[in-house]
């Protein structure tokens, strides 16, 4: 079946500018995940999501970020008057069940911020 | 709060060679779930690996086995006849059980990360 989608897969966005990133999870999966790779670094919680109830968003780094699933499916994070710490490749994840506890990662989206 | 160390960054093998990846973490659970995952340069993360903690059992997936050692809080990788196609980043990444049973998934806690390529 269809893995965990992101789209845009790349996005450039001046500074100042709002950006919008969406992330398609299996169907079905419960848990959705977001995380922020800068560049060389492993990747960094944001927050998560167990069917549409935002569950823990203490890894968001300040007010101008803001992520919401509110069918329980598709999640968007939104970047509010984008900085340059902002560059960075933020992947979904999404995750089955409470047995496993496998996350199930998307390709991520590249954002760059001039 | 949890932290997961590794102290490669970078590691080179010949095919067909063994190579280790070392990882130690921090954390003061009990009961807990340690994971190698592999991103290759097209970036998708995959699950290589994964351990839970209250198993004395180390895991194993084919070519792809740990040592894990809950004492010494240490949990690598060892990859047996190497291959081309596994060449690319190694995270090794922590996650706590859930509170209650009927949580799924919790946040997973990264490492640095090691770059490992695998030389024809």
């Amino acid at each position: 079946g269809a893995g965990v989608s992101q789209s845009p897969r790349y996005k450039v966005a001046k500074r100042g500018q709002d950006v919008a990133l969406r992330c398609d999870p299996i169907s079905g999966h419960v848990s959705l995940f977001w995380y922020q790779q800068a560049l060389g670094q492993g990747p960094e919680f944001l927050t998560y999501f167990q069917n549409e109830a935002q569950l823990d968003k203490s890894g968001l780094p300040s007010d101008r970020f803001f992520a919401e699933r509110p069918e329980g499916s598709v999640s968007t994070l939104k970047i509010q008057r984008t900085q340059q710490e902002d560059s960075a490749v933020y992947l979904c994840a999404s995750s089955p069940d409470r047995d496993t506890y496998e996350q199930y990662f998307g390709p991520g989206t590249r954002l760059t911020v001039t | 709060a949890q932290t997961v160390t590794q102290s490669q960054p970078e590691m080179s093998v010949q095919e067909a060679e063994t190579v280790t990846l070392s990882c130690t973490y921090d954390t003061s659970e009990s009961n807990y779930y340690l994971f190698w995952y592999k991103q290759p340069p097209s970036r998708q993360m995959i699950l290589v690996i994964r351990q839970e903690a209250y198993k004395q059992q180390n895991a194993t997936e084919n070519r792809f086995s740990v040592n894990f050692q809950k004492a010494a809080k240490s949990f690598s990788l060892k990859i047996s006849d190497s291959q081309l196609g596994d060449t690319a980043m190694y995270f090794c990444a922590f996650m706590k059980p859930p509170r209650q049973l009927i949580q799924g998934a919790q946040k997973l806690v990264f490492g640095q990360g090691t770059r490992l390529t695998i030389n024809p």
